[in-house]
Order: structure tokens, then C-alpha cells, then sequence
């Protein structure tokens, strides 16, 4: 069993609709926990970033963290063509920087016009 | 501007060659990474390094060197020994210290082919 798993995709959904992501994890030392978005041939950048439980909302995005069910979320409003893209929740069990991050297979999200 | 820099874009690689990936940041980050993704396994980390003249293995790093002479630099080289090398290859840096983990910045990406 893989350490965080997230649903491949695709998940296609209409221009404005809410799209809704998510990842489970197994390993109950992880604190840190983010979100990226990767388009195509390109490299991840990061979207949300999270400590502990608790919800962080940026903008159209809402990150939420349940450590106690170990499962995280990432919900994307007013969602537009261009947030096409493979959405990655990964994690870390470490404050210290230069720490490795685990990462969850990626869910590919199509948003149609 | 700031950021980190990976070359070629495109490989393709011989069985039986050793080929070696670029990676260069001038974001001035102690630590840096290699990963590997694969489709629909996510990133894998294969090694990273800290500090100059120190590196650490990742979950995966069979068939595969690194060196880092300067804190700028840090190629990987995969070898023949790699089995399966074909793949994306995804370089990172991130600040050292007693940070969250936040502060990742990664590359555009190789992509490395064997024919």
C-alpha cells in the first residue's frame, strides 16, 4: 500500500463548477501538507500550503487537512479551463527545511469550457 | 530572475549509455533534489543534498549517481545499470534551516528516452 494515495482522474467538470480533490495518507508523523499543480511537461508549482488540521483558504482555492481521519483536500471554486492541469498533494513529517517530501500519485482534472 | 534551470528538455539515451542531467538554481537554496515521475505514480525521490560535497539516497536510487561540487550544481547522471530509465526527471531546490518545508521551487523538467 502506497503511503498517500489520490485518485488518478481524470475528473472532468463544466467551466464554474467546484472542483473537489483529495488525498488519504497512512503515515500519522506527516504535519506539513501541500498542494501543486502540474501542467503538462512542465514541473510542479505550489498552490497551498497547510500545518497540522485545519482549513487555508487563498483566493478560488480552500485547503483542508484532517489529521485525525488522515485525509486532505483541496477544493478549487469558479474553476476556469485554465486550472487544467495534475493536481499533487504531497507531505512532509519534518519542520526542518531540505526535508523530503512524500508525494500522492496525482489527479488529472479537465475543466470544459 | 530566480529559478532553477534543467537541460536538456529532451534525452534520449542508447541502452547501455551512461547520460548525465543538468540541473542549475541561482535561488541561492542549500538543498537540492532529484525525483523521477512516472504516469500515475507521482514524484519518487531518487537522491538530494543538503550541502556542497554531501548527497543522501532517496527511495530509488539504484542506477543512478549525483555529485555536488557547488551549491549551485547538481547533476545526475543515470547509468546503465538503471533498468527502466525512461521517465520524466524533475529537479528541486528548497532553503536549509529550521523552515517549513513550503519553500520547494522545482525545474521545468527532462525528459529522458531509451531507444
Amino acid at each position: 500500500q502506497k503511503e498517500v494515495e489520490q485518485d488518478p482522474g481524470p475528473l472532468s467538470v463544466p467551466e464554474g463548477a467546484i472542483v473537489s480533490l483529495n488525498c488519504t495518507y497512512s503515515n500519522s508523523a506527516f504535519q506539513y501538507f501541500m498542494w501543486y499543480r502540474q501542467y503538462s511537461r512542465k514541473g510542479p508549482e505550489l498552490l497551498m500550503y497547510t500545518y497540522s488540521s485545519g482549513n487555508k483558504e487563498d483566493g478560488r482555492f480552500t485547503a483542508q487537512v484532517d489529521k485525525s481521519s488522515k485525509y486532505i483536500s483541496l477544493f478549487i471554486r469558479d474553476s476556469q479551463p485554465s486550472d487544467s492541469a495534475t493536481y499533487l498533494c504531497a507531505m512532509s513529517a519534518s519542520k526542518a527545511a531540505g526535508n523530503k517530501l512524500t508525494f500522492g500519485g496525482g489527479t488529472r482534472v479537465l475543466v470544459k469550457p | 530572475d530566480g529559478g532553477i534551470t534543467q537541460s536538456p528538455k529532451y534525452l534520449f539515451r542508447k541502452e547501455g549509455q551512461n547520460v548525465t542531467l543538468s540541473c542549475e538554481q541561482n535561488l541561492n537554496h542549500d538543498a537540492m533534489y532529484w525525483y523521477r515521475q512516472d504516469p500515475g505514480q507521482g514524484l519518487r525521490l531518487i537522491y538530494y543534498s543538503q550541502i556542497v560535497n554531501d548527497f543522501q539516497k532517496g527511495d530509488i536510487a539504484e542506477g543512478y549517481s549525483v555529485s555536488r561540487e557547488k551549491k549551485e550544481s547538481f547533476p545526475l547522471t543515470v547509468t546503465s545499470a538503471q533498468k527502466n530509465p525512461t521517465a520524466f526527471y524533475l529537479c528541486a531546490s528548497s532553503p536549509r534551516g529550521d523552515r517549513p518545508p513550503d519553500g520547494y521551487t522545482f525545474g521545468s523538467g527532462t525528459r529522458l528516452t531509451v531507444v
